[in-house]
C-alpha cells in the first residue's frame, strides 16, 4: 500500500541554522500539507499546497517558513533560521481529496 | 476562529469496557469531520464523516456526526490494550484547512 515518507526521521540543528524537511507524498494525491506537533501538545496546521502553490497557511507559518515541490515528487518544508521553539515533530500529509494520509514525521530538535 | 474541542482529554478504562469520545467543532464552511488514532508517531485515519446521522463502523469502532449540534462521537466497544492511544478529531472546511482538536488520551488497562 502506498504511503507518505519523510526524511530525515530526526534532525538536530543549532539555533539560527536553516533546515529542510523532506516528504514524498503518495503519487496520485493532489493536496499536500505540513503540520507540527510540539511534544505533548496538539497537532497544528502549518500550510496546505495545491497546484504548485500555497492554498492556505496558518499564523504559525511566518516568513521563516517556506514550502516547495521542486521536482514533482518531493515536497519540502524549509525553516530559514531555526529557533528553540521550532523543536517539534513535523508531519507531512497528502490527500486525494478529504482524507489525509500522514507520514511518519521528522523530529526536529533545535539546540 | 475555527476550533475543535474534545472531551474527555484523558480516560482510563479496563479491557472490555465501552468508551465514548466526544468532539465538538466550530468551523466556517464545514466540509467533513475526521477521526484519527495516534499511537507513537503519525496519526492514522479511522473515519471520515460528512453526513449527519449515518453511523460508520469498523470492527469495534463506530462514529456518527450531528451537523445540527456540531458534534461527533467515537465509540469503542470491548476495549483492548491495543486501543490505548490518543484519538484525534479534525474538522475540515472547503478551504482544505484541517483543524485538529487536542485529542483524548485513552489508556486501556488489562
Amino acid at each position: 500500500e502506498p504511503e507518505v515518507t519523510q526524511t530525515p526521521s530526526h534532525q538536530v540543528t543549532q539555533m539560527g541554522q536553516e533546515v529542510i524537511l523532506r516528504c514524498v507524498p503518495i503519487s496520485n494525491h493532489l493536496y499536500f500539507y505540513w503540520y507540527r506537533q510540539i511534544l505533548g501538545q496538539k497537532v497544528e496546521f502549518l500550510v496546505s499546497f495545491y497546484n504548485n502553490e500555497i492554498s492556505e497557511k496558518s499564523e504559525i507559518f511566518d516568513d521563516q517558513f517556506s514550502v516547495e515541490r521542486p521536482d514533482g515528487s518531493n515536497f519540502t518544508l524549509k525553516i530559514r533560521s531555526t529557533k528553540l521553539e521550532d523543536s517539534a515533530m513535523y508531519f507531512c500529509a497528502s490527500s486525494p481529496m478529504g482524507v489525509q494520509y500522514f507520514g511518519p514525521g521528522t523530529r526536529l530538535t533545535v539546540t | 476562529e475555527d476550533k475543535v474541542v474534545q472531551s474527555p482529554l484523558s480516560l482510563v478504562v479496563h479491557e472490555g469496557d465501552t468508551v465514548t469520545l466526544n468532539c465538538s467543532y466550530e468551523v466556517t464552511n464545514f466540509r467533513s469531520l475526521l477521526w484519527y488514532k495516534q499511537e507513537k508517531k503519525a496519526p492514522t485515519f479511522l473515519f471520515m464523516l460528512t453526513s449527519s446521522g449515518i453511523e460508520k463502523k469498523s470492527g469495534r469502532l463506530s462514529s456518527i456526526l450531528d451537523k445540527k449540534e456540531l458534534f461527533s462521537i467515537l465509540n469503542i466497544t470491548a476495549t483492548q490494550t491495543g486501543d490505548s492511544a490518543v484519538y484525534l478529531c479534525a474538522a475540515t472546511s472547503y478551504g482544505q484547512n484541517f483543524v485538529f482538536g487536542p485529542g483524548t488520551r485513552l489508556s486501556v488497562l488489562p
